[in-house]
């Protein structure tokens, strides 16, 4: 089984709907981050939490909100998508050292 | 702000030696890595190297940091058609935990 596991795997949604992308991790790291990767663009720092209680933004956070439900859950949520949302969308883990941060496999999302 | 900067693309034949290279603006950032993402897959940590470190070598991965320059390079010996993939390179500054990433090189090797 993956160490971080991201559902769904690929959406597509329509302009306006609400969608959430979810990740669940068994590292059993503190630290959880959300990144939208563009081509040619890298990965873009949406939302990062330090524990449960800690949510912070990040370079891209309008138009995005994020609930960390437990050390192990962080969901990401779109309150109304827009087709400029359309992206690849990574959950990663690290612990408390800065040895590196763990990936999921990745959401694509579309929406049309 | 911090910035990280790399080349989009890098062609080169199997057996040769692959060098990725990677500029960076923060001064003080403590850590640099190098990730690999290979098609329809997340990031794959490769290697990292702290700041007051020159060199790190992990098989036939090295590792070169120009602090002074402020430059990253990633080195793969003997590349393999299995080498092909998107390789990024991120820092991070001691104390934010966070991890800024670059554009992403992508390496195509050639049979």
């Amino acid at each position: 089984d993956a160490d971080v596991t991201q559902t769904p795997r690929n959406r597509i949604t329509k302009t306006g709907k609400r969608i959430m992308l979810e990740c669940s991790q068994t590292k059993g790291h503190d630290r959880m981050y959300w990144y939208r990767q563009d081509p040619g663009l890298g990965l873009q720092l949406i939302y990062y939490s330090f524990d449960v209680k800690d949510i912070n933004k990040g370079e891209i956070s309008d138009g995005y909100s994020v609930s960390r439900q437990a050390q192990a859950k962080f969901s990401l949520s779109l309150e109304s998508a827009i087709p400029n949302q359309t992206a690849l969308y990574f959950c990663a883990t690290s612990d408390r050292g800065d040895r590196g941060a763990f990936f999921g496999q990745g959401t694509r999302l579309t929406v049309v | 702000g911090e910035d990280v900067e790399q080349s989009l693309f890098l062609s080169v034949r199997e057996g040769d030696s692959s060098v990725i290279n990677c500029t960076y603006t923060d001064s003080s950032s403590t850590y640099l890595y190098w990730y690999k993402q290979e098609p329809g897959a997340g990031l794959q940590l490769l290697t990292y190297i702290f700041s007051n470190m020159d060199m790190k070598q992990d098989q036939r991965l090295t590792v070169l940091l120009n602090k002074k320059d402020k430059h990253l390079s990633l080195r793969i010996a003997d590349t393999q058609t299995g080498d092909s993939a998107i390789y990024f390179c991120a820092e991070s500054t001691s104390g934010t935990y966070k991890y800024i990433f670059g554009t992403g090189t992508r390496l195509k090797v050639l049979a």
